[in-house]
C-alpha cells in the first residue's frame, strides 16, 4: 500500500501568514488522485481538495492544492483564525485508500 | 442538504459484537458508494470498508473476516456489523459518502459526526 508522509508534524504560524503543508507518497499516486481534509477538535474531517488541486464545494479560494507523482502541497494563502486545525492528505490512486499522519497547524 | 448521522457506539468487551448505523438524508445511499473510516484516540484516519452502489463490498485487512458492511435501502441507512472486537478496534467510527474513480477507490466528500467504540474489559 502507498504510505503518505506529511511534513511538518506541527506548523506554528500567525493569522494572515501563508501556510505550506507537504505530503509525500512512497510511490507515485496515479492520476493525481490526492485529497486533503481539515479536522478540528471533536469534529469530523472536512474535504478541502480532491484531484490534487480541485476545491470541494464551499471551500474558500485561499485553499489551494498542487503537485503530482509523489509530492503534493496544500497552501493556505492567508490564514484565518478558523484555519487552525489538523490537515490530512489521502491518496485514492490505488487500493487501499491511505491517509497521511496529519499536520497540526497551530497559532503562533 | 446532505447529512449522515451515526449511532450504535459504546463500551464493549473484547470478543464482543456491535452494530453501527449511519442514517443518511439529502441523497440516496443505494445510489452511492459508502465507506466507514475510523480514528483511534489521538491518531490518524484509517479506511476500513466500502460498499459500492452495485452491492460489492471491500475491507481493510485489519477488519476482514470480522466486520461486515451492509445497507438497508428502505431506511436509507448504512451499517457496520463488528464481531470479535479487539482493544485495537477502539476508535471513532465515521461513515462517509465516497466518490470513486475508475479504479474503484475514492475520496470522502461527506462525513457523519462519528460514533465512539471502546473495546475494553
Amino acid at each position: 500500500e502507498i504510505v503518505l508522509t506529511q511534513s511538518p508534524g506541527t506548523l506554528s504560524l500567525s493569522p494572515g501568514e501563508r501556510a505550506t503543508l507537504s505530503c509525500r507518497a512512497s510511490q507515485s499516486v496515479s492520476s493525481s488522485y490526492l485529497a486533503w481534509y481539515q479536522q478540528k477538535p471533536g469534529q469530523a474531517p472536512r474535504l478541502l481538495i480532491y484531484g490534487a488541486s480541485s476545491r470541494a464545494t464551499g471551500i474558500p479560494d485561499r485553499f489551494s492544492g498542487s503537485g503530482s507523482g509523489t509530492d503534493f502541497t496544500l497552501t493556505i494563502s492567508r490564514l484565518e483564525p478558523e484555519d487552525f486545525a489538523v490537515y490530512y492528505c489521502q491518496q485514492y490512486g490505488s487500493s487501499p485508500e491511505t491517509f497521511g499522519q496529519g499536520t497540526k497547524l497551530e497559532i503562533k | 442538504e446532505v447529512q449522515l448521522v451515526e449511532s450504535g457506539g459504546g463500551l464493549i468487551q473484547p470478543g464482543g459484537s456491535l452494530r453501527l448505523s449511519c442514517a443518511a438524508s439529502g441523497f440516496t445511499v443505494s445510489s452511492n458508494y459508502m465507506s466507514w473510516v475510523r480514528q483511534a484516540p489521538g491518531k490518524g484516519l484509517e479506511w476500513i470498508s466500502v460498499i459500492y452502489s452495485g452491492g460489492s463490498t471491500y475491507y481493510a485487512d485489519s477488519v476482514k473476516g470480522r466486520f461486515t458492511i451492509s445497507r438497508d435501502n428502505s431506511k436509507n441507512t448504512l451499517y457496520l456489523q463488528m464481531n470479535s472486537l479487539r482493544a485495537e478496534d477502539t476508535a471513532v467510527y465515521y461513515c462517509a459518502r465516497t466518490t470513486v474513480t475508475t479504479g474503484g477507490v475514492g475520496y470522502f466528500d461527506y462525513w457523519g459526526q462519528g460514533t465512539l467504540v471502546t473495546v475494553s474489559s
